[in-house]
């Protein structure tokens, strides 16, 4: 199963942009990545996904590697509802659920 | 206000006690899904409903039951559970099951703590 790996831990300025990356060597061609966060007692929430393309959305851009083996989760200035752990992984068309893995994730620190 | 609801919101139970958890999505949606979040571990799938009917079981223990009634309404019925299943149990949706392209819509959660 392909999987995911990210920094553990990762600190921002407010107002300032954040890039947080995601190794994912072992991907397929028909694997799309998905991008949740998590705020403190809440359920994940939904940020962005993509396959080969960059993508934006409201929330966030997903820059994604010409060779598909990492991606960045870019969040253009972040604020302090931005603290959050974030979670990168792959969903694979055609496959049954159990193949969906949520990893450790990244937990983002906003410093005001 | 993500349109997925969870009640109760806490609960605390004894091992030989006999309880339900309920979530219940305001989205139209087609799937729905049962994750456990324990103490420092990353989400777990549990069940996965679509279209009311189960397409997933994850080996999770006979302990957990799901019932999907019909496509707003998921319960996790709880019985004779043990101290190591106390975690944070969270309820999701989404509008198309695909798992490649589904987005995820997830409830609060029910924190749960087993005496």
């Amino acid at each position: 199963d392909a999987k995911t790996t990210q920094p553990n831990s990762m600190e921002s300025n407010e107002e300032e942009p954040v890039h947080l990356p995601c190794n994912h060597s072992t991907i397929s061609g028909t694997d799309y990545i998905h991008w949740y966060r998590q705020l403190p007692s809440q359920g994940p929430e939904y940020v962005i996904h993509g396959l080969t393309s960059n993508v934006n959305n409201r929330m966030a851009s997903l820059a994604i590697a010409e060779d598909r083996k990492s991606s960045t989760l870019i969040l253009h200035r972040a604020t302090l509802r931005d603290a959050a752990v974030y979670y990168c992984i792959l969903r694979e068309r055609g496959t049954s659920y159990d193949k969906v893995i949520f990893g450790p994730g990244t937990s983002l620190s906003v410093i005001p | 206000e993500t349109g997925v609801t969870q009640t109760p919101r806490h609960l605390v139970m004894g091992m030989t006690n006999k309880k339900s958890l309920k979530c219940e999505q305001h989205l139209g949606h087609n799937a729905m899904y049962w994750y456990k979040q324990s103490a420092k571990k990353p989400l777990e799938l549990m069940f996965v409903y679509s279209l009311e009917e189960r397409v997933e079981n994850n080996s999770v223990p006979s302990r957990f039951s799901p019932e999907c009634p019909n496509s707003s309404h998921l319960f996790l019925h709880l019985h004779t559970l043990q101290p190591e299943d106390s975690a944070l149990y969270l309820c999701a949706s989404s509008p198309d099951p695909d798992p490649s392209t589904d987005t995820q819509y997830f409830g609060p959660g029910t924190r749960l703590t087993v005496l």
